[in-house]
């Protein structure tokens, strides 16, 4: 059984802090790495994807992939009120047909004040 | 309209009820999915088509059908649903069926008393 493993929180962080979110995978063919956004009662939320070991940064964000660790991580700087959410990470499976996500079950963050 | 639309986006249906969901996307896509969502659980991926053909049935039960006639929409139809059946169904399509870079709708949120 192929599984992405997210710490389900809440991550409470204060505003202007860091946030730190983990992410590990059992799929050692496992070539793309993706987090969705889902605010409560809301669809996911593409916001970043990552296909290299190392750092991706898009503004506020940045990912880490160690595909010999088997993790992928989402950084938040300067953590706002609006970035509360529940972040899911999403890894493909490789397949014969081409890659099949697997998502983790995510981890609720909240940003206080 | 722009994006994935879901309609209806809230449904209560009895067990012996027929009832279907429908997506449309906008974004000239090839790819459609249908995603279940239970509470605390992982994103479990149900089918997936390209360019009309089905080319993921995730063993989903045969209380659920898809139906694709062409390319921007995509269906579920329900029938003899179980409370366990409850969840969010989130309709996703992206340009080919291995870009993994989804988009989602907003869901249609079922319940089954």
């Amino acid at each position: 059984q192929k599984e992405v493993e997210q710490n389900s929180g809440p991550l409470s962080v204060p505003e202007g802090a860091i946030a730190s979110l983990n992410c590990t995978y059992s799929d050692r063919g496992s070539q793309s790495f993706f987090w969705y956004r889902q605010y409560s009662g809301k669809s996911p939320e593409l916001i970043m994807f990552i296909y290299s070991n190392g750092d991706k940064e898009d503004g506020r964000f940045t990912a880490q992939l160690n595909k010999a660790s088997q993790y992928v991580s989402l950084l938040i700087r300067d953590s706002q009120p609006s970035d509360s959410a529940t972040y899911l990470c999403a890894v493909t499976a490789t397949t014969d047909s081409g890659g099949k996500l697997q998502f983790g079950a995510g981890t609720q963050v909240v940003v206080t004040p | 309209e722009t994006g994935v639309t879901q309609t209806p986006r809230h449904l209560v249906m009895g067990m012996t009820n027929k009832k279907s969901l429908k997506c449309e996307q906008h974004l000239g896509h090839n790819a459609m999915y249908w995603y279940k969502q239970s509470a605390k659980k992982p994103l479990e991926l149900m089918f997936v088509y390209n360019f009309k053909e089905q080319t993921e049935n995730n063993s989903v039960p045969s209380r659920f059908s898809p139906e694709c006639p062409n390319s921007s929409h995509l269906f579920l139809h329900l029938h003899t649903l179980q409370p366990e059946d409850s969840a969010l169904y989130l309709c996703a399509s992206s340009l080919w069926d291995f870009d993994n870079e989804q988009f989602f709708g907003p869901g249609t949120r079922l319940t089954v008393l």
